[in-house]
């Protein structure tokens, strides 16, 4: 199992550019979730997603859009990045059967300009 | 806002010595865990203990709830330079596992 995937690892845009942050996993998880992390800050959620075909706000979606695709990935969008929105960004997802323990993707690094 | 505060922000001890680190949170919970993040790495889960628990162990790690005070605390004995990371505790309210994470204790662990 390759766990949580993420794409790109770094990523650097221009005002006003757009971009889709990708992640996958291959443990037939239902939930997943996506998080940003700032400099010295814990993470705080952005959108998450409770099954295919289901998704929900976090505590910071204002800027964002998801998509969950499949069981398997679950996508972030960013229509028209701000500088606001530097950060390393965070994909996990939690298995079946309510461990409520969340594995993490190794982060995609964003820098907007 | 963060749910979770971690204390102390920062921590640096030389290996073998015992590190603790402190989370208090605001409102009442489901479980709280305690995440492991090494330098620009994704989170490591290293222990969950729900409400109704007062104390839980894991290898080096003992962790404590106290839910009278909304605290929590991580004990990690006989420290190793490996264990060089930032710590993050992160609460869960409700049925729908979305954690809300502290802003995390980063400990250094010198040979």
């Amino acid at each position: 199992n390759a766990g949580v995937t993420q794409t790109p690892k770094f990523q650097v845009l221009k005002t006003g550019q757009s971009m889709t942050l990708q992640c996958a996993q291959d443990m037939n998880h239902n939930s997943m979730y996506w998080y940003r992390q700032d400099p010295g800050m814990g993470l705080r959620l952005i959108y998450y997603s409770a099954s295919e075909g289901t998704t929900d706000k976090g505590e910071v979606p204002n800027g964002y859009n998801v998509s969950r695709l499949n069981k398997r990935e679950f996508s972030l969008r960013l229509e028209s990045a701000a500088p606001s929105q530097t950060s390393v960004y965070f994909c996990a997802s939690i298995p079946p059967g309510g461990t409520d323990t969340q594995y993490f993707g190794p982060g995609t690094r964003l820098t907007v300009l | 806002s963060q749910q979770g505060e971690e204390d102390p922000q920062a921590l640096s001890i030389q290996e073998g010595e015992n590190a603790t680190m402190n989370c208090s949170y605001k409102t009442s919970i489901n479980n709280l865990q305690w995440y492991r993040q090494n330098s620009g790495r994704g989170l490591v889960h290293l222990i969950l203990i729900r409400s109704n628990e007062r104390e839980k162990h894991s290898g080096r790690l003992r962790v404590t709830l106290d839910t009278s005070k909304k605290s929590s605390s991580l004990l990690i004995t006989a420290s190793r330079a490996a264990d060089t990371a930032s710590y993050f505790c992160a609460t869960d309210k409700a049925a729908g596992n979305k954690l809300t994470f502290g802003g995390g204790t980063r400990v250094l662990v010198k040979p």
